[in-house]
């Protein structure tokens, strides 16, 4: 274990479900992180949370919409999905202000069909 | 905008070869930051170079960050089948919050036995 919890592992699911994606860190981290990392591409930032409030949105599409109720908890909410939008979705944390690496979970690979 | 460059893109070596990959900048970093990942796993944060010429060791690996601070590389000696993998380098993203960064696509080593 990385410190990093992700959950599901694994999620199929159809464009028009909803589901969730959820990140639980147990490093004492200020700042988590959702990544996608699609074949062939760079590792994307899709949102920061410093101290749990929102500091960055990527351009991010309106079908992924985060929340962060707590510096140790980071959930993204999905709806609606498109198939491009299938990729390994990855959450870090790191002490931001330190300017130390981030800390990756295991990601949780999608596939929407 | 902003683009971190990493060269080659595949690298394959004889199991007890030298490996080495770059890593270029469009900006002066602050700092630049490299990562492992196994092929099925995620990242895994290896170093952070801060200063400008510095040269950091790990065992057979050896980071560089150059004099200019807009480049960076990884160097491994006398690879063995555990270096499989891709390695990125990151940089703090211009504009961005702490603790944002800009990825390289990495380079993709494989490790003949």
């Amino acid at each position: 274990e990385t410190g990093v919890t992700q959950t599901p592992r694994h999620l199929v699911m159809g464009m028009t479900n909803k589901k969730s994606l959820k990140c639980e860190q147990h490093l004492g981290h200020n700042a988590m992180y959702w990544y996608k990392q699609s074949a062939k591409k760079p590792l994307e930032l899709m949102f920061v949370y410093n101290f749990k409030e929102q500091t960055e949105n990527n351009s991010v599409p309106s079908r992924f919409s985060p929340e962060c109720p707590n510096s140790s908890h980071l959930f993204l909410h999905l709806h609606t999905l498109q198939p491009e939008d299938s990729a390994l979705y990855l959450c870090a944390s790191s002490q931001a202000l330190q300017g130390y690496g981030y800390t990756f979970g295991s990601g949780t690979r999608l596939t929407v069909v | 905008g902003q683009q971190v460059m990493q060269i080659p893109q595949y690298q394959h070596v004889q199991e007890g070869e030298d490996f080495t990959t770059y890593c270029n900048s469009s900006t002066t970093l602050s700092n630049i930051q490299w990562y492992k990942q196994r092929p099925g796993g995620h990242p895994v944060f290896l170093i952070q170079l801060v200063k400008s010429g510095e040269v950091k060791k790990q065992k057979r690996l050896t980071f560089q960050f150059g004099e200019a601070k807009k480049n960076s590389s990884l160097h491994i000696t006398a690879t063995q089948t555990t270096d499989v993998g891709t390695y990125f380098c990151a940089g703090p993203r211009y504009g961005g919050s702490q603790g944002n960064l800009i990825f390289g696509k990495g380079t993709k080593l494989s490790v003949k036995p």
